[in-house]
């Protein structure tokens, strides 16, 4: 079973500040790892999907950089903006099939 | 194309009744996967099935729960004999059959188990 940590648990930021959190999991087994965006009331939305070591994959303002070697991911959001607010979720896969295993979440909130 | 859907989205049962949660995928979309959400928890995959087949339920609970994805009609998850302990949000999501790609998800249905 993988387990897999998300850091920082909640964050706030001013619109316009840049910042990054970080997924960790278990660097053995690796398959692929996913991002995902989580609105209030809404449901879970795909960002990216990364699995190769060294990967970077960039959506907008938002960023993602995967390390397989040592497991971790980070995820960077460029000059946030109040609808940036959301839970952001990593998921990695275990082994070579669909199952994935979430991690709590970096929960950001963006202050106009 | 319209996404992922799932009814219904709030379903209240009493202790003892059985809950039926249904799935349709996106169009094209053969894999769906459940997970629960429980209260102050973060998502929990439950199973993951193809159609007519289960892959892996490995998380699902042994007893009460089953589910299925028929060659024709949505999936379903069935609880049986709910307990206050189901009270949660299930999701569903779907992904084609390539190889590594993400899964759409629903809106979820909330259970309550009064």
């Amino acid at each position: 079973i993988l387990n897999v940590e998300q850091s920082p648990q909640s964050l706030h930021v001013q619109e316009g500040d840049s910042t990054n959190f970080t997924c960790s999991f278990p660097s053995s087994n690796f398959y692929a790892l996913h991002w995902y965006r989580w609105e209030t009331a809404k449901s879970p939305e795909a960002l990216f999907v990364m699995t190769l070591n060294g990967d970077e994959k960039k959506k907008g303002r938002i960023s993602a950089t995967l390390n397989t070697k040592e497991g971790y991911s980070y995820l960077y959001i460029k000059g946030s903006q109040p609808e940036d607010s959301a839970t952001y979720l990593c998921a990695p896969n275990a082994g070579n099939n669909r199952k994935l295993i979430w991690g709590l979440g970096t929960s950001l909130a963006v202050n106009p | 194309n319209a996404g992922v859907m799932q009814n219904p989205r709030h379903l209240v049962r009493r202790r003892g009744q059985e809950a039926r949660l249904r799935c349709s995928p996106m169009k094209g979309h053969s894999h769906v996967y459940w997970y629960r959400q429980l209260p102050e928890e973060g998502l929990k995959f439950m199973v993951y099935l193809q159609k007519e087949n289960i892959i892996d339920e490995s998380g699902m609970p042994k007893e009460r729960f089953s589910a299925e994805f028929p060659k024709e009609g949505p999936s379903i998850l069935r609880i049986q004999q709910v307990v206050r302990g189901d009270s949660a949000a299930y999701f569903c999501a779907s992904s084609p059959s390539n190889k590594e790609v993400e899964q759409f998800f629903g809106p979820g249905t909330r259970l309550t188990v009064l």
